[in-house]
C-alpha cells in the first residue's frame, strides 16, 4: 500500500516569497491533516479536512497560509508571503475517518527554510 | 484544552538498558493516547495506542499503560537496541472527537552500542 506522498522534500526561499506544498494521501482516506513542526517542538495542527470540507483551521494563520483539497483527494498548502518564523517541517497526514481511535499516517514532510 | 507534557531529552542509554520516557496529559473527557516514533530520515509512525483507562498498548517490545488516576502514559522498554534511536512523541486526541492529535514536544533517544 502506497503511503502519504509529499513534495517537495526541501525548499529554501527568502522572506516575503511564496511557496506551495503538495500532499497525496493514502487512497480511500477521507481525512487529511496539515501539521507544522518547528525544530525541537511537537507537530501542531494547521488544518484538517474531511473530504472537501474544513473541519478545523483554528490555528492556521489565515493572513498568509491557505490550503485546499479539491475533489477530496490531493491537497495543497500555500504560504504567501513567508516569514522567517515559518521555517519548519510541514507534515501531511491522512486517516480513514475522523474519530478518537483512528491512526494517522504521516508523510515524510516538506522542510522549509526561510532566509 | 487538552495538552501533553513529555520529559525533556535527549535520553542517552547503553544497549540493553531499561527505558522510560515520561508522558503526562491534561484532558477533558476521555481521550485516546498514543506514542508515535520518528526514525532518522523517516516520517512519524504510530508505535502504540490505548483508547481507555487501564488499557496497555504494546508493540516492538515497547509498552505504555493508560493511567487515568495519574493522567500518565509512560513509555517503557525492557532492553533497548541501537535501532531504537529515534524521536518519540506522546499524543492524545483533542476533545470533540475530530481525530485531531495534540503532540508533546518529543523526546530524543540515543542508544549507544
Amino acid at each position: 500500500e502506497a503511503g502519504v506522498a509529499q513534495s517537495p522534500r526541501y525548499k529554501i526561499i527568502e522572506k516575503r516569497q511564496s511557496v506551495a506544498f503538495w500532499c497525496n494521501p493514502i487512497s480511500g482516506h477521507a481525512t487529511l491533516y496539515w501539521y507544522q513542526q518547528i525544530l525541537g517542538q511537537g507537530p501542531k495542527l494547521l488544518i484538517q479536512f474531511q473530504n472537501n470540507g474544513v473541519v478545523d483551521d483554528s490555528q492556521l494563520p489565515k493572513d498568509r497560509f491557505s490550503a485546499e483539497r479539491l475533489k477530496g483527494v490531493d491537497s495543497t498548502l500555500k504560504i504567501q508571503p513567508a516569514k522567517l518564523e515559518d521555517s519548519a517541517v510541514y507534515l501531511c497526514a491522512s486517516s480513514l475517518g475522523a474519530g478518537r481511535t483512528g491512526e494517522l499516517f504521516f508523510g515524510e514532510g516538506s522542510r522549509l527554510t526561510v532566509l | 484544552g487538552n495538552s501533553v507534557t513529555q520529559m525533556e531529552g535527549p535520553v542517552t542509554l547503553s544497549e540493553e538498558a531499561f527505558l522510560t520516557i515520561n508522558c503526562t496529559y491534561t484532558a477533558t473527557g476521555y481521550p485516546s493516547l498514543f506514542w508515535y516514533v520518528q526514525y532518522p530520515g523517516e516520517g512519524l509512525q504510530l508505535l502504540l495506542k490505548a483508547t481507555k483507562a487501564d488499557d496497555k498498548g504494546s508493540n516492538k517490545g515497547f509498552e505504555a499503560t493508560y493511567r487515568k488516576e495519574t493522567t500518565s502514559f509512560h513509555l517503557e522498554k525492557g532492553s533497548v537496541q541501537v535501532s531504537d534511536s529515534a524521536v518519540y512523541f506522546c499524543a492524545l486526541t483533542s476533545s470533540g472527537n475530530t481525530g485531531k492529535l495534540i503532540f508533546g514536544q518529543g523526546t530524543t533517544l540515543q542508544v549507544k552500542p
